[in-house]
C-alpha cells in the first residue's frame, strides 16, 4: 500500500542554519507530493506541493524536488528563521478523492 | 473567505458522555476529510465524503464513531459514549476534487479531553 516515511524529530537548528527533512514514499501509480506545516496550536496548512516527476515546489525559501527514480520529496531551505519552528508534514495523494497519506511528522525547533 | 470553520474549539467531557464535534467547509468545496491527532499515533485519517456521500469510513475507530454530512456546508463528527482514550486533538479538511494534487484546507481542530 501506500505509505510516507520521513525522518524522526526533533530537528533543532540556530537561526540562518540550513534545514532538510527527508522525505520518501511508496505509491503506486503516480502520486502527488505535498509539504505541510503545522505551527502550535493550528491546523495543518499547505507548504508547499508537486504534482509530477521532476516538478519543483517552492513557497517561503522553503523547496522540495519531486524525485521518481528516489521516490524522494526532501524539504529544504537556506537559512531558517525563529518563526520556522513547527511540526512538518509530508504528505501524498494517489487515486480519486485526494485522500492525503501523512508521514508521522518532523518537529523542528530553530533557536536564536 | 473564512476557512474551514470547526466548533467548538475545546470541548471537555466526563467518560459515558455524547460529544458531538461540527464543521463547515469552505464553499464550493466538495471534499470533507475528518482527521485524529494524538501523540501516539500521529495524524489518523477518520472518514472522508465527496458530495456528501462518505466514500471510506475505513479509518473509524469503532462503532462509538459515526459522521454524517446532511449537507454541503455541514459535517457532524460524533463520539457515543466517549472514552478516556478518545482525547485527542480532530482536524476536518476540506478540498476541491476535479482530478489530483488538490490543495487540502484545514480547519483550526477541536481539542478533545473526556475524563
Amino acid at each position: 500500500g501506500n505509505s510516507v516515511t520521513q525522518m524522526e524529530g526533533p530537528v533543532t537548528l540556530s537561526e540562518e542554519a540550513f534545514l532538510t527533512i527527508n522525505c520518501t514514499y511508496t505509491a503506486t501509480g503516480y502520486p502527488s507530493l505535498f509539504w505541510y506545516v503545522q505551527y502550535p496550536g493550528e491546523g495543518l496548512q499547505l507548504l508547499l506541493k508537486a504534482t509530477k516527476a521532476d516538478d519543483k515546489g517552492s513557497n517561503k525559501g522553503f523547496e522540495a524536488t519531486y524525485r521518481k527514480e528516489t521516490t524522494s520529496f526532501h524539504l529544504e531551505k537556506g537559512s531558517v528563521q525563529v518563526s520556522d519552528s513547527a511540526v512538518y508534514f509530508c504528505a501524498l495523494s494517489s487515486g480519486g478523492y485526494n485522500k492525503l497519506i501523512f508521514g508521522a511528522g518532523t518537529r523542528l525547533a530553530v533557536h536564536p | 473567505d473564512a476557512g474551514v470553520i470547526q466548533s467548538p474549539r475545546h470541548e471537555v467531557t466526563e467518560m459515558g458522555q455524547e460529544v458531538t464535534l461540527r464543521c463547515k467547509p469552505i464553499s464550493g468545496h466538495n471534499s470533507l476529510f475528518w482527521y485524529r491527532q494524538t501523540m501516539m499515533r500521529g495524524l489518523e485519517l477518520l472518514i472522508y465524503f465527496n458530495n456528501n456521500v462518505p466514500i471510506d469510513d475505513s479509518g473509524m475507530p469503532e462503532d462509538r464513531f459515526s459522521a454524517k454530512m446532511p449537507n454541503a456546508s455541514f459535517s457532524t463528527l460524533k463520539i457515543q459514549p466517549s472514552e478516556p482514550r478518545d482525547s485527542a486533538v480532530y482536524f476536518c479538511a476540506s478540498s476541491f476534487t476535479s482530478g489530483f494534487g488538490e490543495t487540502q484546507y484545514f480547519g483550526p481542530g477541536t481539542r478533545l479531553l473526556v475524563l
